[in-house]
């Protein structure tokens, strides 16, 4: 089946450390994003990347680092640097430029809890 | 930069009753509207969207969605909810270009009581 697999579903962390969450898709999307839900604050974006090799800063990029040297992966890293990063990771993918564009395929998510 | 409204941030509803989530957008331009919901412990999912065409679009699960331009407004509806019903429901949007990254609302918690 395709979809986009999250890895790992849960995660603890000491404050100070960095973090890398991982996220594979199988759908050949062009197109991979990283969005943050906390409750009340519904989902908001974090990194995208429309194409291999290039990606964007979203609307809370600040101490997150993201990657995207194949297409099928794009794993985002929480760097010591972001000050509040308990919260749940979404990675999502959707095909570019059809009119399918922009229908995202969302993962199950991972749950980063800072100690 | 566009942004999206969701007026209710938890709706109890009875089993039957009928049910209408606000959702408005600030964004001057042709847009792309979407919504997703999110059972619990389960991923995220589309419930339905519009691109173009009838401003009346029907989804999955008997959940249907009125765009009115005038109003900046992406209603979500549903005649007579179920307990299954319960979930999260998400409101987002993007400029017609379809190349720009979706903007979601807070969010509605929906809970049905039986």
């Amino acid at each position: 089946d395709g979809g986009i697999t999250q890895s790992p579903k849960y995660l603890f962390r000491k404050e100070g450390q960095n973090v890398t969450l991982s996220c594979e898709q199988n759908l050949n999307h062009d197109a991979m994003y990283w969005y943050r839900q906390d409750p009340g604050q519904g989902l908001r974006l974090i990194y995208y990347s429309q194409i291999v090799n290039d990606f964007q800063k979203g609307d809370i990029a600040e101490g997150y680092s993201v990657s995207r040297e194949k297409k099928e992966s794009f794993p985002l890293t929480v760097t010591s640097a972001q000050k509040n990063p308990t919260a749940f990771y979404l990675c999502a993918s959707s095909v570019q430029g059809s009119s399918g564009a922009n229908v995202l395929t969302f993962g199950a998510g991972s749950r980063l809890t800072v100690l | 930069a566009q942004s999206v409204s969701q007026h209710n941030h938890h709706v109890i509803l009875s089993e039957a009753a009928s049910l209408e989530l606000g959702c408005n957008y600030s964004y001057g331009g042709t847009v792309n509207l979407f919504w997703y919901v999110q059972y619990p412990g389960q991923h995220l999912q589309l419930l339905l969207k519009y691109f173009s065409g009838d401003p009346l679009v029907k989804g999955i699960k008997g959940f249907e969605a009125e765009f009115i331009k005038s109003k900046f407004s992406f209603n979500l509806r549903k005649p007579s909810v179920q307990w299954s019903d319960t979930a999260e429901y998400f409101c987002a949007v993007n400029a017609d270009s379809g190349n720009t990254p979706l903007v979601f609302g807070k969010g509605t918690r929906l809970s049905v009581i039986a």
